[in-house]
């Protein structure tokens, strides 16, 4: 089993619409949760963590933590072309960070 | 403020040959890790640097090894490379070892 899995995709959604991207995790002592976003041939960039069960918000995304379950999501909201890039999760733990291979989003005009 | 750097940003070598990659963490950092990221896959875990000390390491040989200096900046160096070490190579650093990180532009290295 791998640490952290996500769906690889391809994901496509239509302009304006809710993309909705997955993660789960196998290490229970996880603390903190990331979504970092990837565009092609540059590194990650950071747009969400969430440390707590719930929902946090922050403009068009949104992310859910549920560590009962081991899930970790971000909805993206509004969703624009310009959010067409491969959504990495990140999961920390014991002070390294882990991530899975990454969905790619593509976002229709 | 400048965010984290690395150098080089491209870099080609030979089969069995050495490399030293660099990196300056963003000001106020004082942990940083090296990834590698192949084509189409997530980055993964190298190491992390804590106080001039490799505190975690991922599962890769020792032909991976680093340094961190007195000033937070860090080294990765590979020996004897392979054609299979051809990969971005990511540097990022945090402000203490569960905090939120950041990524440098990377290294591309080619091997031939």
């Amino acid at each position: 089993q791998k640490e952290v899995e996500q769906n690889s995709g391809p994901l496509s959604v239509p302009e304006g619409a809710i993309a909705s991207l997955n993660c789960t995790y196998s290490d229970r002592g996880s603390q903190s949760f990331f979504w970092y976003r990837q565009y092609s041939g540059k590194s990650p960039e950071l747009i969400m963590s969430i440390y707590s069960n719930g929902d946090k918000e922050d403009g068009r995304f949104t992310a859910q933590l549920n560590k009962a379950s081991q899930y970790v999501s971000l909805l993206i909201r509004d969703s624009q072309p310009s959010d067409s890039a491969t959504y990495l999760c990140a999961v920390n733990r014991v002070g390294d960070m882990r991530f899975g291979a990454g969905t790619r989003l593509t976002v229709k005009p | 403020d400048a965010g984290v750097t690395q150098s080089p940003t491209h870099l080609i070598k030979t089969r069995g040959q050495q490399v030293t990659l660099r990196c300056s963490p963003k000001s106020g950092h004082d942990t940083v890790s090296w990834y590698q990221q192949a084509l189409g896959q997530g980055p993964q875990f190298i190491f992390q640097y804590y106080e001039e000390e490799e505190r975690q390491r991922g599962n890769f040989p020792d032909r991976f090894s680093g340094h961190q200096f007195p000033n937070y900046s860090s080294e990765l160096n590979v020996n004897a490379l392979l054609l299979g070490d051809s990969a971005l190579y990511l540097c990022a650093s945090r402000p203490g070892r569960d905090r939120e990180q950041y990524f440098g532009p990377g290294t591309r290295l080619t091997v031939t």
